[in-house]
């Protein structure tokens, strides 16, 4: 299930199941979007990145989703490992800038 | 391959001390270079970033300040620290593409204030 933490939303999901990660973006203008991985004490990852002339792009077992109609960002982990346990953010760049806008996170548990 | 490099990993400052951070990365020319915070258990906030040696650009008007003295370093200080600059500090690099591209970060550097 989906709970609030004291500043990160939570994602509890069991090993080998699907994971859906999701963020709402910010502005209508953005149209490069990028998902990182950052566990505890390191730095984010760079997982996947989608810009917007596209809607969906695969990876190894991630796909990210854009549904900038409702400027609705997901990321689907599939068969769900261990490993995957860490916060997940969202970033969009400004269209016309090199600025990237970070969204809260999500942390996501996965349950042996 | 490119790598990014930030030091010190941790550190622990009084109250009114300087501070310099620094970040260098290998294996790429002119890149574009950032300076983010993230408070724990938050989000990343852009503090500084620069397009080319010299140029910076301040997102948030604070007790901080960057400079490029070099087309791969970027250095993050501070005449003196205050309580509320604790906190992860994050170096990443881009190659500047139009339209935006991808976005690599450092290790941190992990500052606690006291």
């Amino acid at each position: 299930g989906e709970s609030v933490g004291l500043h990160l939303p939570t994602l509890s999901v069991q090993e080998g199941d699907n994971s859906i990660i999701n963020c709402a973006y910010s502005n209508s203008a953005s149209d490069y979007f990028i998902w990182y991985k950052q566990e505890s004490g390191k730095g984010p990852q760079f997982i996947i990145d989608i810009r917007s002339n596209m809607d969906k792009r695969q990876g190894q077992r991630v796909t990210v989703l854009l549904n900038k109609t409702v400027k609705h960002l997901s990321l689907q982990i599939a068969a769900t490992q261990p490993g995957d346990s860490a916060v997940y953010f969202c970033a969009e760049n400004l269209r016309g800038t090199y600025k990237y806008i970070f969204g809260t996170g999500t942390r996501l548990k996965v349950l042996a | 391959s490119q790598t990014i490099h930030q030091w010190p990993a941790t550190l622990v400052q009084p109250v009114g001390s300087p501070l310099s951070l620094e970040c260098t990365v290998e294996g790429t020319s002119n890149p574009n270079l950032y300076w983010y915070r993230q408070a724990a258990g938050r989000g990343l906030q852009l503090l500084f970033y620069s397009v080319g040696i010299g140029q910076i650009s301040s997102e948030v008007p604070q007790n901080l300040s960057a400079s490029r003295p070099q087309d791969r370093q970027f250095i993050l200080s501070s005449k003196k620290l205050l309580l509320s600059d604790s906190g992860f500090y994050l170096c990443a690099w881009s190659r500047g593409l139009a339209g935006g591209d991808e976005q690599y970060f450092g290790p941190g550097t992990r500052l606690t204030v006291t």
